[in-house]
């Protein structure tokens, strides 16, 4: 059973337009969605993260939305550049220390930037 | 000076062979986790150690045993490697408590069962 999903294994864009990523999950008791970037060869790196009492949250060209009635969220980058190549992940946790902070990641999209 | 290391970076044996991961961090953190990437690029987490105590522990065989012999380092140790235990393993760390999920992830071990 896959509680998050990324039905788009990879993504093409032109650099300086919008990048859309997507997100689904199916576990209503996730409270924390979380982007990571994943460059070959090497660990994910945090991009951005979202509380559920929030439905977005901006850090310069990256913004994450989140529609939980659909159980949805996406990052949107805008513009993007070339350096942006790479897998972005999903994530999700609920709260709970007997979650142990566990993280749940959806198969990854592959992003293209074309100059 | 990096926050999470592991070593080795790659690691090819032969089924059988018992094998081990190093991770280490210095970022402070109080917990610390394992993830395994299969061949499909799915990101699953095996193991959580909060202050040297195990609290997350999914259904991985016996054969991979973590040892955390205080806050900054987390080993796994596999027994009698197979191969589809062919994956990369990543290692992480965060501090819980604070309101952030946010995990730092070590740069991976590549291993290769022949």
């Amino acid at each position: 059973d896959q509680q998050v999903k990324q039905n788009s294994p990879s993504l093409s864009v032109q650099e300086g337009r919008i990048s859309i990523l997507n997100c689904d999950y199916t576990n209503s008791m996730f409270d924390y969605f979380l982007w990571y970037k994943k460059y070959p060869a090497e660990g994910p790196t945090f991009l951005i993260s979202i509380s559920s009492i929030k439905d977005k949250n901006e850090d310069g060209r990256f913004t994450v939305f989140l529609n939980k009635s659909a159980k949805h969220l996406s990052l949107h980058i805008v513009p993007s550049q070339p350096g942006d190549s790479a897998v972005y992940f999903c994530a999700a946790s609920a709260k709970g220390y007997n979650q142990g902070g566990k993280l749940i990641f959806g198969q990854g999209t592959e992003l293209s930037v074309k100059p | 000076d990096t926050a999470v290391s592991q070593t080795p970076k790659y690691l090819v044996t032969q089924m059988g062979n018992d094998k081990s991961i190093k991770c280490e961090q210095n970022l402070g953190h109080d917990t610390m986790y394992w993830y395994k990437q299969d061949s499909k690029k799915f990101l699953k987490i095996m193991f959580s150690y909060n202050n040297k105590e195990l609290i997350i522990n999914e259904t991985v065989p016996n054969r991979f045993s973590p040892k955390s012999p205080d806050k900054a380092h987390l080993n796994l140790h596999i027994n009698s490697l197979e191969l589809g235990d062919s994956a990369v393993y990543f290692c992480a760390s965060s501090q819980l408590g604070t309101g952030s999920y946010e995990q730092y992830f070590g740069p991976g071990t590549r291993l290769t069962v022949t």
